[in-house]
């Protein structure tokens, strides 16, 4: 399967500032999407990264809080805005292959502390 | 929003002892996953079950897909300890965008 790299795997911030994760696969694949997972909690999708077009966001999430770049079939980046303490949590990457028989694989996760 | 159920929520067992949990939906899925996920690390795909009754095997992990594809089983042979972990399942609908709905995890702990 493809290998999916997120930087940075973690880091601290400041609330009311803003973090950019980066998503990188070593392999075109056909969809990325971002997911969170607030601390003992499982996966929710934030938004499915749309190639070169606005991604297309889940139920509770908005652009504004959540903006996300796809400009190639490699990369994706999120960024969480204006970040509050309610937004600590491991923010996941996943990709996809062609074809409905291609399951989602993560990278590691990028685990966010907002003081 | 859709919910997917996942049992028991947590287990401790003994090495060498067969772990069994299941994962139940109220709507039907056309594909169900099964991940494990270690601290500090993401979801690492185990199992994918694409057809109702489907029954699939990975090493000591076997999988089934319900027949009314609204649950899925994950069984475990004779745990060692490096099964300790969090268990998830997860469904996905045909042309619902490719989106996966994640179970509510089981966390196994393993006795030496």
């Amino acid at each position: 399967s493809a290998v999916i790299s997120q930087k940075p795997s973690r880091d601290i911030c400041q609330r009311g500032t803003s973090l950019t994760i980066q998503c990188q696969v070593d392999s075109q694949v056909t969809m990325m999407f971002w997911y969170r997972q607030q601390p003992g909690q499982s996966l929710t999708l934030i938004a499915t990264a749309n190639q070169g077009s606005e991604a297309t966001y889940e139920s509770g999430f908005v652009i504004d809080k959540f903006p996300i770049s796809r400009p190639n079939l490699t990369f994706s980046t999120l960024t969480v805005s204006n970040m509050s303490p309610e937004d600590s949590s491991i923010y996941l990457c996943s990709v996809k292959g062609q074809g409905s028989n291609q399951p989602q694989h993560f990278g590691d996760g990028t685990r966010l502390s907002i003081l | 929003g859709q919910q997917l159920n996942q049992s028991p929520q947590s287990m401790f067992i003994q090495e060498g002892e067969d772990v069994s949990m299941n994962c139940t939906s109220s709507s039907i899925f056309n594909t169900w996953l099964w991940y494990k996920q270690d601290p500090g690390e993401g979801p690492v795909l185990l199992i994918a079950l694409y057809k109702a009754g489907e029954l699939t095997s990975n090493g000591r992990l076997t999988a089934q897909f319900g027949i009314t594809r609204k649950d899925s089983f994950l069984n475990i042979s004779a745990s060692i300890p490096s099964d300790v972990g969090i268990y998830f399942c997860a469904g996905a609908i045909t042309g619902g965008g490719n989106k996966l709905t994640f179970g509510t995890g089981t966390q196994l702990k393993v006795e030496l």
